[in-house]
């Protein structure tokens, strides 16, 4: 039973150009939280999708970020126009169909942007 | 801003030593839980306590609950060299967010 796989693990790019951050969740999940981690800090929510909806996108920056969860494949972090300040290690965490008030979230190893 | 704040923010212990950290919040919540964050890694889920239970055991593990105080603690018990991380409190007191601490970093010398 493969965990949440997130790639690539590692991504470089140049300022202005475009990140994208794939995450794949357990399988059986079908809710996806996406969080955003500076170094010597804690993870940061951005976004928490269902199945081709987005159910509270309130940690996430209001311009050149979006994301989805279509109904096949896996979910996309898309970061358009990076900056320097866009770098940063980002995790993708799922959790089953809502069955109980217990929210254990299983994280991926995450994606490590830099951008130069 | 951040719902949970842990202390200390560094911890070094010797190996056998039991460990103590510790997480404060702000708002009421439904259940709290502590993560493992080995350097460059994801988070591992350590444990969940509700706000209804006051202390959960899980192997060397030990967590406690003070909803008055609205903070937490975490005690690994005879520590050993893997368990040094960082560990994280989350607490989801706003939907199905979790909202996390800074986190504690633990090195266990051996």
């Amino acid at each position: 039973n493969a965990g949440v796989m997130q790639n690539p693990r590692h991504l470089v790019r140049r300022r202005g150009q475009e990140a994208r951050l794939r995450c794949s969740p357990m399988k059986g999940h079908s809710h996806v939280y996406w969080y955003r981690q500076l170094p010597e800090e804690g993870l940061k929510f951005m976004v928490y999708l269902q199945k081709e909806n987005i159910i509270d996108e309130s940690g996430m920056p209001k311009e050149r970020f979006s994301a989805e969860f279509p109904k096949e494949g896996p979910s996309i972090l898309r970061i358009q126009q990076v900056v320097r300040g866009d770098s940063a290690a980002y995790f993708c965490a799922s959790s089953p169909l809502a069955g109980g008030p217990a929210n254990i979230q299983y994280f991926g190893a995450g994606t490590r942007l830099s951008v130069l | 801003s951040q719902q949970g704040e842990e202390d200390p923010q560094a911890l070094s212990i010797q190996e056998g030593e039991n460990a103590t950290m510790n997480c404060s919040y702000k708002t009421s919540i439904n259940n709290l839980q502590w993560y493992r964050q080995n350097s460059g890694r994801g988070l591992v889920h350590l444990i969940l306590i509700r706000s209804n239970e006051r202390e959960k055991h899980s192997g060397r593990l030990r967590v406690t609950l003070d909803t008055s105080k609205k903070s937490s603690s975490l005690l690994i018990t005879a520590s050993r060299a893997a368990d040094t991380a960082s560990y994280f409190c989350a607490t989801d007191a706003e939907s199905e967010k979790l909202v996390f601490g800074k986190g504690t970093k633990l090195t266990v010398n051996p």
